[in-house]
């Protein structure tokens, strides 16, 4: 089954103590994105990459670091989290360089930074 | 991207049709109508896609106007699952760069039994 899968599903932190969320996609596709979900504000975006090795800062990166040094990884990596890092994030995955293709969502981490 | 507007939110009768509009009246040429749907915190789910033409897949269909400054997404016999915010969005067919997904607020749609 298609999927990209979010690890861990929830998550309650300190302030400053590093942590990593993971994303897995076993669809081989090329372009992966990390969105954070607040009320009021939509889903934005903070990173994405287009292929293994391209990362690229996406609307609200402050934060945040990644990396992609396979293919169907992308995890997320909050250094230092504060507490305005409180919130939903979801992955994403689609196929680059196909003309018209949908992405597909992780089901969601709910962070919460105390 | 271009900009959409929708109705914050919906209600629906089960078995009935939902019909959920969407105004995009700055589209431009080379710009796709996409419909994805979040059910309750879930990750958003895709629904449909088109250019001009109107669209049917197994979900939903997509009626876009001649002049594409509006569109319609349609479920056919809306059931209690689909309760969930429907979100239009208009993106380019080019998928170069930052290739995000801009996701309004949305229309809460609530099907009601």
């Amino acid at each position: 089954e298609a999927q990209v899968t979010q690890n861990p599903r929830y998550l309650i932190t300190v302030t400053g103590k590093k942590l990593t969320v993971t994303c897995s996609q076993n669809m081989n596709h090329e372009y992966m994105s990390w969105y954070r979900q607040d009320p009021g504000l939509g889903l934005r975006q903070i990173y994405y990459s287009m292929n293994v090795e391209v990362t690229d800062k996406g609307d609200v990166p402050e934060g945040y670091k990644v990396s992609r040094k396979e293919k169907r990884n992308f995890p997320l990596i909050l250094e230092s989290p504060s507490p305005n890092q409180t919130s939903l994030y979801f992955c994403a995955s689609k196929k680059q360089g196909a003309q018209n293709t949908e992405a597909f969502f992780g089901q969601g981490t709910r962070l919460t930074v105390v | 991207d271009a900009k959409t507007t929708q109705p914050p939110s919906m209600d629906c009768a089960e078995g009935r049709a939902a019909n959920l509009p969407c105004n995009h009246s700055t589209i431009s040429g080379n710009e796709y109508v996409y419909w994805y749907r979040q059910i309750h915190s879930q990750g958003p789910q895709y629904i449909i896609h088109g250019l001009k033409n109107n669209e049917t897949n197994e979900m939903a269909s997509l009626i876009i106007t001649e002049d594409r400054k509006s569109s319609t997404l349609i479920l056919p016999h809306a059931t209690l699952r689909d309760t969930a915010v429907y979100y239009c969005i208009v993106r380019e067919r080019n998928f170069g760069g930052a290739q995000k997904l801009v996701f309004g607020q949305g229309t809460r749609l609530t099907i009601n039994p």
